[in-house]
């Protein structure tokens, strides 16, 4: 599962209230993304990762915001939740250490959140 | 920005027959471009890709193609089997390290 882990894995929440999705790795890869799974929408990318502190918007990023304090952890959060950011949500890497063209990227095993 | 468009969103066909999903892609400079199948409750995961310096590239019972002057890419399943049953989705990448866009996915159903 190239080391990845996401928690928790089914969240339920109230409108109105923060969550904080976690995305943990093992391998030390230089890149991650959060990217959010809708019917008819397929994967859209929310924020993404290349280091450290390094992080910049995706397609869909209003309402969310990250942070990566740590190469292992990139944390998603929604700062005060709707209805319309429930979702299954993916963390995933690049499996190369250099940020290559063509390096493969694997998803982690996804979070369903739903905001009642 | 680059925008993939991905179709037939559902498809269905028989056991044994073939199955080709199609993408197009607007950026020119895109370089990368995977495929990925998603089984119903679990992660998408990359099952073949190709580079731009390539129009083909076989593995087993699949292949992708690629023309590049038309921008847009193909996914090609032959001999399906039901274990083929899946959601596919194609992607397209332009810088190195840089984020996938994807298309919106095919909902393949082999009928056994």
């Amino acid at each position: 599962d190239a080391g990845i882990t996401q928690s928790p894995r089914h969240k339920v929440t109230e409108t109105g209230t923060p969550v904080t999705l976690r995305c943990h790795q093992t391998e030390n890869h230089r890149y991650m993304y959060w990217y959010r799974q809708d019917p008819g929408h397929g994967l859209r990318l929310i924020h993404y990762s290349y280091g450290v502190k390094d992080t910049d918007k995706g397609e869909v990023s209003d309402g969310y915001s990250v942070s990566r304090s740590k190469t292992e952890d990139f944390l998603l959060t929604l700062e005060s939740a709707t209805s319309s950011q429930t979702s299954v949500y993916f963390c995933a890497i690049s499996l190369g250490f250099s940020g290559g063209l063509f390096d493969e990227q694997f998803f982690g095993p996804g979070t369903r959140l739903t905001v009642l | 920005g680059e925008n993939v468009e991905q179709h037939p969103s559902t498809l269905s066909v028989q056991e044994g027959d073939s199955a080709v999903i199609k993408c197009t892609y607007s950026d020119s400079a895109s370089n990368y471009f995977p495929w990925y199948k998603q089984e119903l409750g679990k992660r998408p995961q990359l099952i073949i890709d190709i580079r731009s310096n390539v129009g083909e590239k076989k593995d087993q019972r699949i292949a992708v193609t690629l023309n590049k002057t038309a921008k847009h890419f193909s996914l090609h399943i032959t001999e399906t089997q039901p274990e083929d049953s899946a959601v596919y989705f194609c992607a397209a990448r332009n810088t190195p390290g840089g984020k996938l866009i994807f298309g919106q996915g095919t909902e393949l159903s082999v009928k056994p």
